[in-house]
C-alpha cells in the first residue's frame, strides 16, 4: 500500500465545510483511496472511496487531483458528530486484502461549536 | 441490518484464563480480519481470513488462534491470556471484489489482570 500523509490535526467551525486533505504521492494505478474515520471508542467508519474520478455519498465527498498524488475529503456542513480521527487509506483491495488496513495516525478533526 | 456484531462487549480476565471472542457479520463478505488496538495506537492486524475455511497471521498474531466457522462467523482465542493482550479488539468484514470499504464492529474491551 502506498504511504498515505496527513495533517496531525484541524479544526472547523460547526456548519462550515470541512476539508480535510491527503497526500499520497507513491500511489500505484491500481490503488485506491479510502477514507475511514474513528469517533472515539467505537469501530472504524467507511466514508468513502475513489480511484480516479471525484466520488460523492451522502457522508462526504472525495475529490482526487488529476495526477492522483493527493485528495481531499469534503464534509459539507461539519456537525459536532463530526469530531473524529480520519484516516486516508491507499490500497488495491477492499479491507487491504492479506495485510489488512493500515490506519496510521491519521488526521484528528475537531467541530468546533 | 446489523452488520458486524462482535461479542462480548467488555471483559476482565485474569492471567492465564481462556476466552473466545465472537464476531458475525450479516454482509455476506468473504473477507474477515482480526485487529487490536492500544491506547494512542492505530489497528494492527491479528489475523486474516479470506473466505470460509482459510486463516492468514497477520502483524501481531502471537498468542491468538482464530477459527473461521463459516461464512458469517470468525472468531478469535485466546488460549492463556497474559497483561501484554489488555486492548480493544475490532472485527472486521470486506468484500474483495467490489472495492467497497471494509466494516467493522463495535469493538471488545478485554483488561487482562
Amino acid at each position: 500500500d502506498a504511504k498515505t500523509t496527513q495533517p496531525t490535526s484541524m479544526d472547523c467551525a460547526e456548519g462550515r465545510a470541512a476539508n480535510l486533505p491527503c497526500n499520497h504521492s507513491t500511489i500505484s494505478g491500481n490503488e485506491y483511496v479510502y477514507w475511514y474515520r474513528q469517533i472515539h471508542s467505537q469501530g472504524p467508519q467507511y466514508i468513502i472511496h475513489g480511484l480516479k474520478n471525484n466520488e460523492t455519498n451522502e457522508m462526504a465527498s472525495l475529490i482526487i487531483t488529476e495526477d492522483r498524488k493527493s485528495s481531499t475529503l469534503i464534509l459539507p456542513h461539519a456537525t459536532l458528530r463530526d469530531t473524529a480521527v480520519y484516516y486516508c487509506i491507499a490500497t488495491m483491495y477492499s479491507g487491504g486484502g492479506a495485510d489488512g488496513l493500515t490506519f496510521g495516525k491519521g488526521t484528528h478533526l475537531i467541530i468546533q461549536p | 441490518n446489523a452488520g458486524v456484531t462482535q461479542t462480548p462487549k467488555f471483559q476482565v480476565l485474569k492471567t492465564g484464563q481462556s476466552m473466545t471472542l465472537q464476531c458475525a457479520q450479516d454482509m455476506n463478505h468473504n473477507s474477515m480480519y482480526w485487529y487490536r488496538q492500544d491506547p494512542g495506537m492505530g489497528l494492527r492486524l491479528i489475523y486474516y481470513s479470506a473466505s470460509e475455511g482459510t486463516t492468514d497471521k497477520g502483524e501481531v498474531p502471537n498468542g491468538y488462534n482464530v477459527s473461521r466457522l463459516n461464512k458469517r462467523e470468525f472468531s478469535l482465542r485466546l488460549e492463556s491470556a497474559a497483561p501484554s493482550q489488555t486492548s480493544v479488539y475490532f472485527c472486521a468484514s470486506s468484500e474483495l471484489r467490489t472495492h467497497q470499504g471494509a466494516f467493522f464492529g463495535q469493538g471488545t474491551r478485554l483488561t487482562v489482570v
